[in-house]
């Protein structure tokens, strides 16, 4: 079946550093996204990446579509505490059936 | 006010008793999803509707019995459920079901004793 392998599981990085993580899947992707979750709540979108070779920004957030359409990557740059939080990759593709896989989740902490 | 509400926002049950979670979007989507996070795992996907149909049933147990009767609400009920049915379930919803974003609901955190 469809893996989804996302790395760092968690991060533990002092105030105003950079993050990166990063997602790989076994098959190519035609759509990748980045979520952001907070404890007790459900899943914000952050980034939504739609080609290969795409490079998107939502602030501090950068995500990139890897070229050979298996991977993605999402940058944070100056970590601010209100970072704190589980960030995950989804994708889906044509061998997903119609439905989205998602990676198992980054833990960020964020020290001050 | 949220594009996806989910209520209750936590339930607790015992195994006997029936329970239903209600989801509501609010962003003239067509699809809505049923999800159920477990803790260490990635979201597992339990039932996708489109257009009030269901298109998608992931060998989800029959305890767990969805029901989309408009394209704005979802319900899941639940029945005889067991303890390893704890964990946070996460409503969706997206325009379409081909690659289309998904938005989630805050989930409703479910504790089965």
């Amino acid at each position: 079946g469809q893996q989804l392998n996302q790395s760092p599981q968690s991060m533990f990085i002092q105030e105003g550093e950079d993050v990166s993580m990063n997602c790989t899947s076994s098959s190519i992707f035609n759509t990748w996204l980045w979520y952001k979750q907070d404890p007790g709540e459900g899943p914000v979108l952050l980034i939504a990446l739609y080609k290969a070779g795409e490079l998107t920004s939502n602030g501090r957030l950068t995500a990139q579509f890897g070229i050979t359409r298996k991977d993605s990557f999402l940058n944070i740059s100056a970590s601010i505490p209100s970072d704190v939080g589980i960030y995950f990759c989804a994708g889906d593709g044509p061998n997903t059936g119609n439905q989205f896989y998602f990676g198992t989740g980054t833990s960020l902490t964020v020290i001050p | 006010e949220t594009g996806v509400t989910q209520t209750p926002r936590h339930l607790v049950m015992g195994m006997t008793n029936k329970k239903s979670l209600k989801c509501e979007q609010h962003l003239g989507h067509n699809a809505m999803y049923w999800y159920k996070q477990s803790a260490k795992k990635p979201l597992e996907l339990m039932f996708v509707y489109s257009l009030e149909e269901r298109v998608e049933n992931n060998s989800v147990p029959s305890r767990f019995s969805p029901e989309c009767p408009n394209s704005s609400h979802l319900f899941l009920h639940l029945h005889t459920l067991q303890p390893e049915d704890s964990a946070l379930y996460l409503c969706a919803s997206s325009h379409g079901t081909s690659g289309e974003t998904q938005y989630f609901g805050p989930g409703t955190r479910l504790l089965v004793l």
